[in-house]
């Protein structure tokens, strides 16, 4: 099955930094990778996903980038703040549009903005 | 904004006790999921519910476990008998639909089985 290995598994940056998360992920028919935020005593929110057909995304302070060659996705954070601390998840689902959506979860990264 | 809702936040049950677990996904969603994430691992998939039956389920979802969608708007996970090994957070989750990939996750139930 599909497998998500993320790194780091903690991130301490100064506001006004930018933070990068990596994922890898195994199996080359994935094709949808999902980005989510959790906060204490929250549910995971999505803050921004990426489609295998786009290398590319971005939303204001946001953005993530897909490597398909090298089956790898990043998270890319600018201008941080302090309310940006929490733990950050990648994903990824198997052949959406064929499957029912089934997210592989990568371990989680707990960011911390110092102000 | 729309948001999935569950209850309760927090569940106390003694081994071997059945329990469940509630969840109110968006209102127009069509596919549903459970997932749990045990103390400092990984969210991991339990089960997903489209056209009112099981679609996909994971090893973790045994005979112990079931869903069920009893009216319009809930959708439960039921745990007949209790593990300690249940513990964890059990989160649910929906989509949409169609061209739209986007889960949309509740704030999820902490179970402590004791």
């Amino acid at each position: 099955g599909e497998n998500v290995e993320q790194h780091p598994s903690t991130l301490s940056v100064q506001e006004g930094d930018s933070a990068v998360i990596k994922c890898t992920y195994s199996d080359s028919a994935s094709n949808y990778f999902p980005w989510y935020k959790q906060e204490l005593g929250k549910g995971p929110q999505l803050i921004i996903d990426i489609r295998s057909n786009v290398g590319e995304k971005k939303d204001q302070r946001i953005a993530v980038t897909l490597n398909k060659t090298a089956k790898h996705f990043s998270l890319h954070i600018t201008e941080t703040q302090p309310e940006d601390s929490a733990v950050y998840f990648c994903a990824s689902i198997i052949g959406l549009g064929t499957s029912y959506g089934k997210l592989t979860f990568g371990q989680g990264t707990i960011l911390t903005v110092h102000p | 904004e729309p948001e999935v809702t569950q209850t309760p936040s927090h569940q106390v049950t003694q081994m071997g006790q059945e329990v469940i677990l509630r969840c109110v996904p968006i209102s127009n969603h069509l596919y549903f999921y459970w997932y749990r994430q045990i103390l400092g691992q990984k969210v991991e998939f339990l089960v997903s519910f489209y056209n009112n039956e099981i679609s996909e389920k994971s090893e973790i979802f045994d005979d112990q476990f079931s869903v069920e969608r009893p009216d319009g708007s809930n959708f439960t996970l039921k745990i007949r008998s209790t593990k300690l090994e249940d513990s964890a957070m059990y989160f649910c989750a929906s989509r949409r639909g169609g061209s739209s990939y986007e889960q949309y996750f509740g704030p999820g139930t902490r179970l402590t089985v004791t």
